[in-house]
């Protein structure tokens, strides 16, 4: 079974520039995360969606950062215009309707940003 | 103060050796505790729950001390392949939100 699939792996941008970040979850899963991860920390939560609604967005930076999961499948990260403190690894993950208890995240390989 | 903190690291044993991780989480409203692991530009993977009686997967073993907000990470017998990134992971419990991550603590196992 595939596991989540991010894309694109690596993205160079100039600043004020705009970048797209898109992710597949695991088929069935029906929460999907997305994290910011900056070298040396841990992941950070940006927005989580219970199918298609955005349960908790309250870390999402909503002057610049924008996301989207219309049809309760795969999302859309989108940050516009991008400054060079975005720099960093965009993370997406994904769990079943169990996994919220059950802790196991399930995380794509992540898309790592660099503004310029 | 954050919300979940670890032990500074990195860590660099020898193979073979025990080590011990520690961390702390201030809400006490957290209902559930995990430990992922993280390898070097990869993405973190479960690694292990924790529960209150402790528990052991091989040679690893996690407690959790609810009275102190304290979570911990023993492995025994380091390998090369432990080195990796620890991360303590908390569950506020709380409606709408999601895990809350540590900083992580770095392992490096040497021969």
């Amino acid at each position: 079974e595939a596991g989540v699939v991010q894309s694109p792996r690596y993205k160079i941008i100039e600043k004020k520039q705009p970048v797209a970040f898109w992710c597949n979850p695991i088929s069935g899963h029906n929460t999907l995360y997305w994290y910011l991860q900056n070298l040396g920390q841990g992941p950070e939560l940006l927005i989580r969606y219970e199918n298609e609604e955005a349960v908790d967005d309250s870390q999402l930076p909503k002057d610049r950062f924008s996301a989207e999961r219309l049809k309760g499948v795969d999302s859309t990260l989108k940050i516009q215009p991008a400054e060079l403190g975005d720099s960093a690894v965009y993370l997406c993950a994904s769990s079943s309707g169990t996994g919220y208890g059950t802790g196991e995240l399930f995380f794509g390989e992540g898309s790592r940003l660099t503004v310029l | 103060r954050k919300e979940v903190e670890q032990d500074p690291g990195p860590f660099n044993v020898p193979e073979g050796a025990t080590v011990a991780f520690n961390c702390t989480y201030s809400n006490s409203a957290s209902q559930s505790f995990f430990w992922y692991r993280q390898d070097c530009r990869k993405e973190p993977k479960l690694l292990m729950s924790v529960y209150s009686s402790g528990n052991e997967d091989g040679r690893f073993t996690a407690q959790l001390n609810r009275a102190s907000q304290y979570i911990s990470l023993l492995i025994r017998d380091s390998k090369l392949s432990d080195s990796a990134t620890y991360l303590c992971v908390v569950n506020r419990g709380q409606a709408g939100t999601a895990l809350i991550f540590g900083k992580g603590t770095t392992l490096s196992v040497s021969s």
